[in-house]
């Protein structure tokens, strides 16, 4: 049972556009909600996050919109630029609960962006 | 930069040896996590250490044992390796939850044959 999903296994962008990675989940007690970003041989490393308090969080080109009642989630990059290129990770996690102290990850989503 | 190292970075094994891996961080975070990430998968929760001696299953934890003798350190163990334990490992520190924001090692590609 797949509890955070990406559905998009990829994404390919024009440079200076804007790029938009989803996520969905299923476990109502999800509360906080977190991007990583994965380049190749390399461990993921933390982007941004959003706490279910707040709908919207951003930081420079990144931003993180949340809409509870949908259970979707949606990183926005803009301008996208090459050096976004990679795996990204939307990953959940809970206050309480069984799920609390773990993430659990989606399936991640590549981008590609082109010069 | 999380000051987490993983060792070995690559390793091939034969199917039904015994493998160990390790965590060490420098941070002093209380917490500590094993995943493993295959394609289509994401990244999948192994078994995580919530303090020294003190861990917990994750959602993929059949055939994988873990230890934490001290704060730094994190091995994670395949008791009997097989084909299907072939994967990239990643360990993830946190200082605490709930902000939850867990630091990734650069992991250990490893191969079973």
């Amino acid at each position: 049972d797949q509890q955070v999903k990406q559905n998009s296994p990829s994404l390919s962008v024009q440079e200076g556009r804007i790029s938009i990675l989803n996520c969905d989940y299923t476990n109502s007690m999800f509360d906080y909600f977190l991007w990583y970003k994965k380049y190749p041989a390399e461990g993921p490393t933390f982007l941004i996050s959003i706490s279910s308090i707040k709908d919207k969080n951003e930081d420079g080109r990144f931003t993180v919109f949340l809409n509870k009642s949908a259970k979707h989630l949606s990183l926005h990059i803009v301008p996208s630029q090459p050096g976004d290129s990679a795996v990204y990770f939307c990953a959940a996690s809970a206050l309480g609960g069984t799920s609390y102290g773990k993430l659990t990850f989606g399936q991640g989503t590549i981008l590609t962006v082109h010069p | 930069d999380a000051g987490i190292t993983q060792s070995p970075r690559h390793k091939v094994t034969e199917t039904g040896t015994p493998v160990t891996l390790r965590c060490h961080q420098t941070e002093n975070h209380r917490y500590m996590y094993w995943y493993r990430q295959d394609p289509g998968h994401g990244l999948r929760l192994i078994h995580y250490s919530y303090g020294v001696k003190d861990t917990d299953k994750g959602e993929v934890s059949d055939g994988y044992s873990v230890s934490r003798s001290k704060t730094e350190d994190f091995l994670l163990t395949l008791e009997s390796a097989t084909s299907s334990q072939t994967s990239v490992y990643f360990c993830a520190i946190s200082e605490s939850p709930p902000a939850n924001e867990q630091y990734f090692g650069p992991g250990t590609r490893l191969t079973v044959t």
